[in-house]
């Protein structure tokens, strides 16, 4: 069972550059999230959807965008990497009562 | 905001309870959780409570939810080396299931 699949698991980026961190589930959920790890500050949510075609911001939106064209799948993008957002990602899925499935995360440096 | 709060760090002998505490302000909380984390992995869910429960009980782990006073625990019997972790406790409630709101998480150390 794959789960939720994160790539990659490390990146290192420079400043301005943009990527997209991959999120897939293969457990048919509906809602999904991406949440960032910092030292002391526990997990922050940038981005969730409740179902394809759907998203909404979460408490630390700025500089991040989300699609979901799929159940599946749903990826981050980093529109012009900044220091301040170094950080371990997470992708979860879940299907009700908030029982969130993790990914392995991926640890981002922007240098 | 809804806030959940946390002590950052515990340490226990091998074999003692643990009891790791965590506060949350959001009164229309529906699901409260504790989640695990062991060094470069994600979180794993151990257990969860709906909001009009005052105790879960799951093998060695046992849940007190003290609704009044919006105190969550989780108690861990007979603690081991393997339950050495970050354990986040979490609520979701009135921003809906997806909504979920992260303590800053509580490091358990067991000292053999």
């Amino acid at each position: 069972n794959a789960g939720v699949t994160q790539t990659p698991k490390f990146q290192v980026l420079k400043t301005g550059q943009s990527m997209t961190l991959q999120c897939a589930q293969d457990m048919n959920h509906e809602y999904m999230s991406w949440y960032r790890q910092d030292p002391g500050m526990g997990l922050r949510l940038i981005h969730y959807s409740v179902g394809a075609g759907i998203t909404d911001q979460g408490e630390v939106p700025n500089g991040y965008n989300v699609s979901r064209s799929t159940t599946e799948d749903f990826p981050l993008r980093l529109l012009s990497a900044a220091p301040s957002q170094t950080s371990v990602y997470f992708c979860a899925s879940s299907y009700s009562k908030g029982q969130a499935f993790f990914g392995q995360g991926t640890r981002l440096t922007v240098v | 905001g809804e806030d959940v709060e946390q002590s950052l760090f515990l340490s226990v002998r091998e074999g003692d309870s643990s009891v790791i505490n965590c506060t949350y302000t959001d009164s229309s909380s529906t699901y409260l959780y504790w989640y695990k984390q062991e060094p470069g992995a994600g979180l794993q869910l151990l257990t969860y409570i709906f909001s009009n429960m005052d105790m879960k009980q799951d093998q060695r782990l046992t849940v007190l939810l003290n609704k009044k006073d919006k105190h969550l625990s989780l108690r861990i019997a007979d603690t081991q080396t393997g339950d050495s972790a970050i354990y986040f406790c979490a609520e979701s409630g009135s921003g809906g299931y997806q909504k979920v709101t992260f303590g800053t998480g509580t490091k358990l150390q067991v000292i053999p």
